[in-house]
């Protein structure tokens, strides 16, 4: 099963909004990552965040962990029409060291 | 961007045939994943490598198999391969073990299609 789950899986909205995106995991993490794919492309990372962490921005990104919830929370501010691409989250589990993947939320930003 | 090259970027085969991927970066770096992705799955781990032959299971390892006799180069074996394995399979490198900096830098993938 999932390790992280995204929510909305679809996300549609105008240039210039924010736009949000959830995930939730499972078991304790040790850091939480989001990444972006464009059509046909590979992944790109964005941002980490560990689970001694609760807030970071890098750019317009700004990424919440609530691991009391254990949940995290992807905002981008001011979206344009390039941001456009499906997000991941990904988590470290404190066991067994990989990288667990979930299943992404396709963002469409309109101009 | 990240170097790294994977080949061949697209692959059609029949069933019961081998067919192997292959991973190769000019970074030096000493993680090397590789994962599948598909609808309603998102990407799962296949195997990794954590330096020159030492590679180890992920999350969907049946079928499959790896070797890693260079650090830049990480070859994906399906043996015998089945429609199943139809997927998008994507190479991923990390300097640092991922409960360090975790950053994987990802290849532009490899879609094999198994008729």
């Amino acid at each position: 099963s999932q390790q992280g789950e995204e929510d909305p899986q679809a996300l549609s909205i105008q240039e210039g909004e924010n736009a949000t995106m959830n995930c939730s995991y499972k078991t304790s993490i040790n850091n939480l990552q989001w990444y972006r794919q464009n059509s046909g492309r590979g992944l790109v990372h964005l941002i980490l965040i560990r689970s001694n962490e609760r807030e970071k921005h890098s750019g317009r990104l700004r990424v919440t962990l609530d691991t009391s919830k254990k949940s995290s929370s992807l905002l981008i501010t001011a979206s344009r029409a390039a941001d456009t691409a499906s997000y991941f989250c990904a988590t470290v589990l404190n066991q067994g060291g990989k990288l667990i993947f979930g299943q992404g939320t396709e963002l469409s930003v309109k101009p | 961007d990240a170097g790294i090259t994977q080949s061949p970027r697209h692959k059609v085969t029949e069933t019961g045939t081998p067919v192997t991927l292959r991973c190769h970066q000019t970074e030096n770096h000493r993680y090397m994943y590789w994962y599948r992705q598909d609808p309603g799955h998102g990407l799962r781990l296949i195997h990794y490598s954590y330096g020159v032959k030492d590679t180890d299971k992920g999350e969907v390892s049946d079928g499959y198999s790896v070797s890693r006799s260079k650090t830049e180069d990480f070859l994906l074996t399906l043996e015998s391969a089945t429609s199943s394995q139809t997927s998008v399979y994507f190479c991923a490198i990390s300097a640092l073990g991922i409960r360090d900096t975790g950053e994987l830098f990802f290849g532009e993938g490899s879609r094999l299609t198994v008729l």
